[in-house]
């Protein structure tokens, strides 16, 4: 079965700076979706990239998809407060979609 | 539409009682995914749906552990008898073909 590994596992950065986290597959991505779930709340859909190269972006978050659709990156530009909870990517294999283990943001104020 | 409606949002029992999750998914979705999240293992799949056929069950952790979906709006995952170590969030999800997967708020289960 596809494998999702995530990087870093926990990030900790100060207002206002810029960060970038990973998401590989073991194989093929034919479609890669980002959420971010706050603690105790559901997962809230961020972004979906199906296209090698494919880059989008909402507000300050922005995902790109590589060419070889082996992984994805999510850079969020000037970190804010409310941009702390979880990130995870997810890929959609037959018909399922299976989950990294996350990446636990804090931002410091 | 009101989004993925799961009940309850909270349930504490003592093990070996039995459990039971239900899930409403959005109108319209096609597809129902069962998943537990814990802090240890992450967010796993345990069975999903399609036009209410269980097509992969192979997340199921044991036999104590089973799903339904009688009709296109309604779910259920039982667990029976319940052990402490199913403590965790289960979360119901429902998309259609490719697009957005919609997840609930989640059932927080706590087995004592």
């Amino acid at each position: 079965s596809q494998e999702l590994e995530q990087s870093p596992q926990s990030l900790i950065v100060q207002e206002g700076k810029n960060l970038t986290i990973n998401c590989t597959s073991s194989k093929t991505l034919y479609g890669l979706y980002w959420y971010k779930q706050k603690y105790g709340e559901g997962l809230i859909f961020l972004m979906m990239l199906q296209k090698g190269g494919e880059e989008k972006s909402h507000e300050k978050i922005t995902a790109k998809l590589d060419e070889k659709k082996q992984q994805s990156s999510l850079h969020i530009t000037a970190s804010q407060p409310s941009h702390a909870g979880i990130y995870l990517c997810g890929a959609v294999g037959d018909n399922d979609m299976r989950f990294g283990a996350g990446t636990r943001l804090t931002v410091k104020p | 539409d009101a989004g993925v409606i799961q009940s309850p949002r909270h349930e504490v029992t003592e093990m070996g009682q039995e459990v039971t999750l239900r899930c409403k998914p959005i109108s319209g979705h096609n597809s129902l995914f069962w998943y537990r999240q814990t802090m240890m293992r992450g967010l796993e799949l345990l069975i999903y749906f399609n036009n209410n056929v269980p097509i992969d069950d192979s997340g199921m952790p044991e036999d104590r552990f089973s799903a339904k979906m009688p009709n296109a709006s309604f779910s259920t995952l039982k667990i029976q008898p319940s052990e402490p170590r199913d403590s965790a969030v289960y979360f119901c999800a429902s998309r259609t073909g490719g697009a957005e997967q919609f997840f609930g708020p989640g059932t927080r289960l706590t087995v004592l």
